[in-house]
């Protein structure tokens, strides 16, 4: 079974600062492992994705992400937050075969909140 | 290129009446989803299709919701009696359906569905 932990439902940086929200998965298969952004009223974006290619994945925004096995973890990081960048945030995992796993499970979410 | 198109954006109906939800994919899109997202969650997965093939409906509630995609490019969902309990936005997603890309959903604005 395939799930994700979203550390942190409410995550509020001030604009220019380092931007960290945290995922943890489980998985039994090799995972693949997604970030996508979610504006109001909006459906889901995708950020970026891992799928076993580079450890570290860049995406749109300015946004990237660590896939780190030995911590479980793929967690997104900005260098420096915009207001724009206020959204809520879902991590997602699936396994990388076809069929039955090719499933998004999703994380509950974070909000992200920028102060001027 | 257009993106997936769902129709209506919101939806107020009271309960134990009926309600339809209609998807268009994105053009070529062989893989269509449906997912519930309750409030402050993350999307939850109802229905797959791949084509006109409902390949995974493990999670959809089958008294009282039920899914088509007859010709292979747009979907309708539909609850029939509607419950208080599913207030959601339902969200539409597609992809290409093969090879690594096919881990790549897009996602549509989804309804937003109050049962009163």
């Amino acid at each position: 079974a395939q799930s994700v932990t979203q550390l942190g439902s409410h995550v509020s940086v001030s604009e220019g600062a380092l931007v960290l929200l945290r995922c943890n998965y489980s998985s039994s298969v090799p995972p693949y492992l997604f970030w996508y952004v979610q504006y109001p009223n909006q459906g889901l974006q995708l950020l970026l994705k891992y799928t076993s290619a580079a450890t570290l994945v860049k995406g749109i925004n300015g946004f990237e992400a660590e896939f780190k096995k030995s911590e479980t973890s793929f967690h997104l990081t900005k260098p420096s937050a915009h207001m724009s960048d206020a959204a809520e945030y879902f991590c997602a995992v699936s396994g990388p075969y076809g069929g039955a796993t090719n499933k998004l499970i999703f994380g509950t979410g974070t909000l992200l909140a920028v102060q001027p | 290129e257009a993106g997936v198109v769902q129709s209506p954006r919101y939806k107020i109906i009271e309960k134990k009446q009926p309600v339809a939800f209609w998807c268009n994919p994105i053009s070529g899109h062989n893989t269509l989803y449906w997912y519930r997202q309750n409030l402050g969650q993350g999307p939850e997965l109802l229905i797959r299709y791949e084509n006109e093939e409902a390949v995974d409906d493990s999670q959809l509630p089958k008294d009282r919701f039920s899914a088509e995609r007859l010709k292979g490019v747009d979907s309708t969902l539909k609850i029939q009696p509607a419950e208080l309990g599913d207030s959601a936005v339902y969200l539409c997603a597609s992809s290409p359906g093969t090879g690594s890309f096919s881990y790549e959903q897009y996602f549509g604005p989804g309804t937003r569905l109050t049962v009163t």
